[in-house]
């Protein structure tokens, strides 16, 4: 099983700043079938990125996605007062499928 | 639009029974893959049971593994979960999902439910 670890746990930041959100995994993620999904309390989560770097439907082009391998990052190049939440990832490359224990952007 | 509305998640003793239930519409239910993920209560997503478009082929996690099975009635645009031997540790939102390709699955998810809490104890 892939054991997807996301750093750091917390990021504490201003709307308007940078967010970068780190996933490594424990062997390679197979054809970098990575995704990212944002959840906000009592809601369910929400695909944003699949692919490592394909943006899903309706999400903003603040956010991207890269990496290949082990590594992987979701960036926020300006925050928005929506975009805080936590925020999981997911390989799908290989079975079972696995989530990171997820990375909450709270506002500074 | 897409709707997946779960139900059946109740409080039940630790070794009962349960069945979920997720009606799915807005969609061709029949084209797609199905998931259920849960989420225990303050943690975070744990992926645990997959259908394929034509209930042909199942996956499951190890820890439901025998315990729980998944199933799908395209007539109905259902689906279904199973839960036997209930656990402590099987508490848990438990969300109806939809994956993200078609017709076969990619293992991402692309649509959820708001999930229906499953709480285990005695």
């Amino acid at each position: 099983e892939i054991v997807l670890t996301q750093s750091p746990g917390t990021l504490s930041l201003s709307p308007g700043e940078r967010a970068t959100l780190s996933c490594r995994a424990s062997q390679s993620v197979s054809r970098n079938y990575l995704a990212w999904y944002q959840q906000k309390p009592g809601q369910p989560p929400r695909l944003f990125m699949y692919g490592a770097s394909t943006r899903a439907t309706g999400i903003p082009d603040r956010f991207s996605g890269s990496g290949s391998g082990t590594d992987f990052t979701l960036t926020i190049s300006r925050l928005e007062p929506e975009d805080f939440a936590v925020y999981y990832c997911q390989q799908y490359g290989s079975s079972p499928w696995t989530f990171g224990q997820g990375a909450k952007v709270e506002i500074k | 639009q897409v709707q997946l509305v779960e139900s059946g998640g109740t409080v039940v003793q630790p070794g009962r029974s349960l069945r979920l239930s997720c009606a799915a519409s807005g969609f061709t239910f029949r084209s797609y893959a199905m998931h259920w993920v849960r989420q225990a209560p303050g943690k975070g997503l744990e992926w645990v049971a997959v259908i394929s478009y034509d209930a042909s082929n199942k996956y499951n996690i190890d820890s439901v593994k025998g315990r729980f099975t998944i199933s799908r009635d395209n007539s109905k645009n259902m689906l279904y979960l199973q839960m036997n031997s209930l656990r402590p540790e099987d508490t848990a939102v438990y969300y109806c999902a939809r994956d993200g390709a078609r017709p076969y699955w990619s293992g991402y998810i692309d649509e959820w439910g708001q999930g229906t809490l499953v709480t285990v104890s005695s």
